[in-house]
């Protein structure tokens, strides 16, 4: 399995461009989530998914950020426009929602720079 | 939502010795989830314990629910060089799946 696939790996950007960030989860998993981490908040789940609908996109921190699924094995993140402070790791995770606690699987993540 | 605590934030482990970090919530909690991240790296779950009083090893690492299933513990004896990382513990909250991670014990290995 080649487990959770995030591109880029890593993004360096203007301040006011545009970034979208890319996922792809394990096959047959049926949720995903996305995460931002930084030292100073830690991991923070933005939005999550379960069969491709958007759940919970309360974690998302303002309308300048959107998440689409439109399969079950592709995700979007996009910023836009970006800013300084949206720099940080962003990571894609995905699960199997078919019991109790469920072990998610992260991606290696896409570190971005806002300059 | 749901929280949970960590403490310390931040160890400094000489090699071969034991530490033990703690992962404490003020609800009681249905289970809870343990994540690795290397420096670099992505994190990886660890085990996940169910049962109040819980106790589960693996090789160095000793995993422990408590009876009030409101905290738990990660120990790990003869540290190794590649125990370095930051240690999550989870909580799974509002059903789907959602984890809420403390905010992790850093911990440097000192050769």
């Amino acid at each position: 399995d080649a487990g959770v696939i995030q591109s880029p790996r890593h993004e360096v950007t203007e301040m006011g461009q545009e970034v979208t960030l890319r996922c792809k989860p394990i096959s047959g998993h049926n949720s995903l989530f996305w995460y931002r981490q930084t030292m100073m908040r830690g991991l923070e789940l933005l939005i999550y998914f379960n069969n491709n609908v958007p759940i919970d996109d309360s974690g998302m921190p303002e309308d300048r950020f959107s998440a689409k699924m439109p399969n079950a094995s592709f995700s979007t993140l996009k910023i836009q426009p970006s800013e300084p402070r949206d720099s940080a790791v962003y990571f894609c995770a995905s699960s199997y929602l078919g019991g109790a606690g469920e072990t998610q699987y992260f991606g290696p993540g896409t570190r971005l720079l806002v300059l | 939502g749901q929280q949970v605590m960590q403490i310390p934030q931040y160890q400094h482990v000489q090699e071969g010795e034991d530490f033990t970090t703690y992962c404490n919530s003020s609800t009681t909690l249905s289970n809870i989830q343990w994540y690795k991240q290397r420096p670099g790296g992505h994190p990886v779950f660890l085990i996940q314990l169910v049962k109040s009083g819980e106790v589960k090893k693996q090789k160095r690492l000793t995993f422990q629910f408590g009876e009030a299933k409101k905290n738990s513990s990660l120990h790990i004896t003869a540290t190794q060089t590649t125990d370095v990382g930051t240690y999550f513990c989870a909580l799974i909250w509002g059903g789907n799946n959602r984890l809420a991670f403390g905010k992790g014990n850093q911990v440097v290995v000192i050769p």
